[in-house]
Formats: structure tokens, sequence, C-alpha cells
């Protein structure tokens, strides 16, 4: 099955500067990657995602880049603000038909300081 | 509605009791999934239904049991629950055959088992 890994687990950034958060896949046949952003005792809420015929994806002050040979892909955030402070999932999925199995990285808590 | 709603939204309950989540859905999702989330780890997959249908069981043990009764709807039965069954229990749903976006969560339900 599919595996993902996430690095880093803990980042901490000045408020202003920029994060990156990678992760690498297993599964070749793997062709969708979101991210997720959750906030303490809140639910997981998607905030980009990447298919694998696209190499980069942007909205405002959050990317992801896709690198299909190599098997990862990576969530880069600008001008970082203290509400971005969260825990980060990437996941991998394919389409096996009518449903989709998310398989998601080990989390990334991300602490912006003022 | 672009919703996914879950109750109900805190559950304290004894290895003894049975009980039961619900989580609905109006968006016209034809694929809704079951995921257990531990503190500070990602979610894990437990059921997923396609088109009303159970098509994946990640080995979950008897005690959840999961019941789709109409395309809108998906409940979680649990009985004789362990301790370390509690944790956030989320539902979610897709629009099935890759129509559309990815995910939406529920907000799930945090469940103790005393």
């Amino acid at each position: 099955g599919e595996n993902v890994e996430q690095h880093p687990s803990t980042l901490s950034v000045q408020e202003g500067d920029s994060a990156v958060i990678k992760c690498t896949y297993s599964d070749s046949a793997s062709n969708y990657f979101p991210w997720y952003k959750q906030e303490l005792g809140k639910r997981p809420q998607l905030i980009i995602d990447i298919r694998s015929n696209v190499g980069e994806k942007k909205d405002q002050r959050i990317a992801v880049t896709l690198n299909k040979t190599a098997k990862h892909f990576s969530l880069h955030i600008t001008e970082t603000q203290p509400e971005d402070s969260a825990v980060y999932f990437c996941a991998a999925s394919r389409v096996p038909g009518s449903a989709r199995q998310l398989t998601f990285g080990s989390g990334t808590q991300l602490t912006v300081l003022p | 509605d672009t919703e996914v709603t879950q109750t109900p939204k805190h559950l304290v309950m004894g290895m003894t009791n049975k009980k039961s989540l619900k989580c609905e859905q109006h968006m016209g999702h034809r694929a809704m999934y079951w995921y257990k989330q531990k503190a500070k780890k990602p979610p894990e997959l437990m059921f997923v239904y396609s088109y009303e249908k159970l098509s994946i069981n990640e080995s979950v043990p008897s005690r959840f049991s999961p019941e789709c009764p109409n395309s809108s709807l998906l409940n979680l039965h649990l009985h004789a629950l362990q301790p370390e069954d509690s944790a956030l229990y989320l539902c979610a749903s897709s629009p099935g055959f890759d129509r559309g976006h990815g995910y939406t969560f529920g907000s799930g339900t945090r469940l103790t088992v005393v």
C-alpha cells in the first residue's frame, strides 16, 4: 500500500517568513495530493491540492509543488501569520473507481512566532 | 449545503454501553468515510462506503459496525469499546468517481470510553 513520509514534524518560523513542509510517497500510481490544516480541536480542512498532471499550484500565500519522478511534493507558505499556526497534513491517493482512499503523512506542527 | 454534519460532538460511554455516531451530508457525494484520529496523529481510515456499499474495511475490530442507510447518511455503531478506542472520530465525504474536489470532513465526535 501507499506510504507517505512528512518532514519536519515541528517547524517554528518568525511572522513574515516562509515555511516549507515536504512529503514523499511510495506508490507511483498515486495521482492526487491534498494538504490539510488542522487547528487544535477542529476538523482537518483542505487548503490546497494538486493532481499528478500539474507540477505547481498556487493560491495566494500557499503553493504546492509536485515532482512525480522523485515522488515528492511540498507545501510552501509565504508571509506567514500567527493564524497559520496549526498542524499540517499531506496526503496521497489514487482513485480506484468511485472512492478515494487517502493516506496521510504524520503531520507538521507549524508555529508562527509574532 | 457544503458541510458534513456529525452528531454528537462529544460522547462519553462505558465499556458495556451501545451507542451510535451519526454523519450526514447533502452535497450529493457518493463516497463516505469513517476515520479515527488520536491526539497529534494523522487520521486513520476505518471504513469506506461507495454508492452505499461497504468497499473498504481496514481490519477494524467488530466492536465498530458501520451502516449506510442511504446516500446522505452514515452511522457508526459502537459496542463493548475499550478505553484505547477513545479518540476523535471523523466522517468525510467525496463526490465519487473523481468528480470535483476532494474530501470534506465533518467536525468529528470526540469519544471517551470509561
